[in-house]
């Protein structure tokens, strides 16, 4: 089975600038969550989306959105980009009852 | 607050010694946790789990516990291997939800 992919893998943008990063799960995963990994703060989860609804929503502002298409595909969006937004995002998927997240590659995303 | 701790940033073993990670938590909802193993501009790679219901679980060279009452699990790798040398997070998680992750540990493995 393929794994996580996400595209694309780098990205440098302005402040003020929006971005969207995809993601596409593993083959017959319906929940798809995003993280975002910084030096400072960690891992941090941002959303789960499971079946086209976001199921839980982490604590980032609501510059931060997302969406998951019909074929579990994932898109995550972030408007008026700032510098602390510089970071690796991440998602993962699984099985929508499992407990082990597969991770992606990552999206590492330079705001100037 | 952090309720996934890993409180030694960095570890050193020699190859072919036991590398003993460890993690701590404080929400007692958790009932799900596992390891997972990060290498530089890649993402996490799961290693193993463990249900809050067991003590004990192995995979080849992997065996995590948890100590439930001290409210601490371990991921033992034996024997180290060079490849073995990456970041290593602990994560938790209460009904599969969102995984609350330490801050990961360094581990080297010195051949």
């Amino acid at each position: 089975k393929a794994g996580v992919t996400q595209t694309p893998r780098y990205l440098i943008k302005t402040r003020g600038q929006q971005v969207t990063l995809s993601c596409s799960p593993i083959s017959g995963h319906r929940s798809v969550s995003w993280y975002q990994q910084t030096p400072g703060q960690g891992l941090q989860f941002l959303f789960e989306y499971f079946s086209e609804t976001q199921r839980n929503k982490g604590n980032f502002p609501g510059r931060f959105s997302g969406r998951q298409f019909s074929n579990s595909r994932s898109e995550m969006n972030v408007s008026t980009l700032e510098l602390g937004d510089s970071a690796l995002y991440l998602c993962a998927s699984k099985q929508g009852a499992g407990n082990e997240q597969f991770f992606g590659p990552g999206t590492r995303l330079t705001v100037l | 607050d952090q309720q996934v701790k890993q409180n030694s940033p960095s570890l050193s073993v020699q190859e072919g010694r036991i590398s003993i990670l460890n993690c701590d938590y404080t929400n007692s909802m958790f009932d799900y946790f596992l390891w997972y193993k990060k290498y530089p501009a890649e993402g996490p790679t799961f290693l193993i789990s463990i249900s809050s219901i067991k003590d004990k679980n192995e995979d080849g060279r992997f065996t995590v516990f948890l100590n439930k009452s001290a409210k601490h699990l371990s991921l033992h790798i034996v024997p180290s291997q060079p490849g073995d040398s990456a970041v290593y997070f602990c994560a938790a998680t209460v009904y599969g939800n969102k995984l609350v992750f330490g801050a990961g540990t360094i581990l080297r493995v010195k051949s």
